[in-house]
Parts: C-alpha cells; sequence; structure tokens
C-alpha cells in the first residue's frame, strides 16, 4: 500500500503555544488528504478535508481560525494548532486518498502525531 | 441515528474461532467499505476494502457486503492472539467522505 509519513510523530507544548504537525504522501501524489482527531478510547473524528492548492473545508465544530491547514503541494499538508490548550491534547492522524484504478478509493493512514499540551 | 454503528464489544474469540464483526451504516449512497485495525495507541492499518455486494477474500479475512440491508462485516478465520486489536469500520459516503464507525475491540484468547 501507498505510504504516509508524520512528523513529528509526538509532541510537548506548552498553554499557549503552536505546533505544526507534517504530513507527506511519500510514493504517490495525494490531491486529497483528511486530518482527524482520536481521543482515548474513541474513533476517529475527521476534522477537515485538505485539497492540493485550495483552502481546507472544516467540519462542524472545528475551529478554522485554530486549526490552520496547508496543502501547499501535492506531497504536503501541514496541521499548525495555534494557541495550543490542554483539551487539544490529543492523536493527530493525516490521511491520504489514491484513486486507484477503475476509479475506487483508497485511503491510508499517516502513524500518527501525539500531541500533549500542558 | 449515528452515521457508522459498530458493537463496540469488546468481542472475545478462542484462538483457532472464527471472529464475526459487524457494521451498519445510514447513507445508502455510500459506495466503498473498508476495514482498518488499530493497536493501541498506533494509526489504524487498512485491512480489506469491499465495494460490491458479496464476499471479498484476503486470506484469514473475508468481507461481506449487502447494500440493501446497509450491512457489512468482515470475518477473521483462524484468528490468532496477534489479531487483538480494535477494528474500525469506514464508509465512503455519498458526499466524499470517509466515515469512521466507534470500532470493535477484539480478543483472541491463546
Amino acid at each position: 500500500g501507498a505510504v504516509v509519513s508524520q512528523h513529528p510523530s509526538w509532541v510537548i507544548c506548552k498553554s499557549g503555544t503552536s505546533v505544526k504537525i507534517e504530513c507527506r504522501s511519500l510514493d504517490f501524489q495525494a490531491t486529497t488528504m483528511f486530518w482527524y482527531r482520536q481521543f482515548p478510547k474513541q474513533s476517529l473524528m475527521l476534522m477537515a478535508t485538505s485539497n492540493e492548492g485550495s483552502k481546507a473545508t472544516y467540519e462542524q465544530g472545528v475551529e478554522k481560525d485554530k486549526f490552520l491547514i496547508n496543502h501547499a503541494s501535492l506531497t504536503l499538508s501541514t496541521l499548525t494548532v495555534t494557541s495550543a490548550h490542554p483539551e487539544d491534547s490529543s492523536f493527530y492522524i493525516c490521511s491520504a486518498r489514491v484513486i486507484a484504478a477503475g476509479g475506487s478509493y483508497e485511503q491510508y493512514f499517516g502513524p500518527g502525531t501525539r500531541l500533549t499540551v500542558t | 441515528q449515528k452515521e457508522v454503528e459498530q458493537n463496540s464489544g469488546p468481542l472475545s474469540v478462542p484462538e483457532g474461532a472464527i471472529a464475526s464483526l459487524n457494521c451498519t451504516y445510514s447513507d445508502r449512497g455510500s459506495q466503498s467499505f473498508f476495514w482498518y485495525r488499530q493497536y493501541s495507541g498506533k494509526s489504524p492499518e487498512l485491512i480489506m476494502f469491499i465495494y460490491s455486494n458479496g464476499d471479498k477474500e484476503d486470506g484469514r479475512f473475508t468481507a461481506q457486503l449487502n447494500k440493501a440491508s446497509q450491512y457489512v462485516s468482515l470475518l477473521i478465520r483462524d484468528s490468532q492472539p496477534s489479531d487483538s486489536a480494535t477494528y474500525l469500520c469506514a464508509v465512503l459516503t455519498s458526499y466524499d467522505k470517509v466515515i469512521f464507525g466507534p470500532g470493535t475491540s477484539l480478543s483472541v484468547i491463546p
């Protein structure tokens, strides 16, 4: 399957600071990437859909001014958590969509970034 | 009604048995369905995807899809302790978003 990387894999930051998370598709070009958040013992919740060269589409309840998404190239999307607070502590996972032969979709996930805000 | 529903479990099966995981979805226009496995603290790993009604087999895994009933399942044959994980059902909805179910925790007892 396709490989998606994320950096950093974990980060601890102080309340009020900003953190940037990078998501890269390593062996394919991804026109669409997705950002998910997962709290302990819960499922993945879609935060936003990121299309290369255009503004991200945010899910209801996700503050776009707090979670800045940039998809500057076909292999890189970034999520910046601005003015982080302890309640933002979570596992952030990006995913890239691959359109396979025949037009079917496959979606591959990065390894995730565990953010802890103190 | 939640968009994708799964039994939360935990589901316990003895080693070597068949584990059956179920998922229902609400968007009748959904066309693509995925099963992911997630170990604690790790990111989800794609196991199988299915688009057509019927069964799709890959090794010890069989996915079953019934669009009329809006139901998709995953069977794991000859379950191994290493299969112990949370299994997430995901659905590509008609509005082009992949939505995840809450996951079913599977425990395979040696």
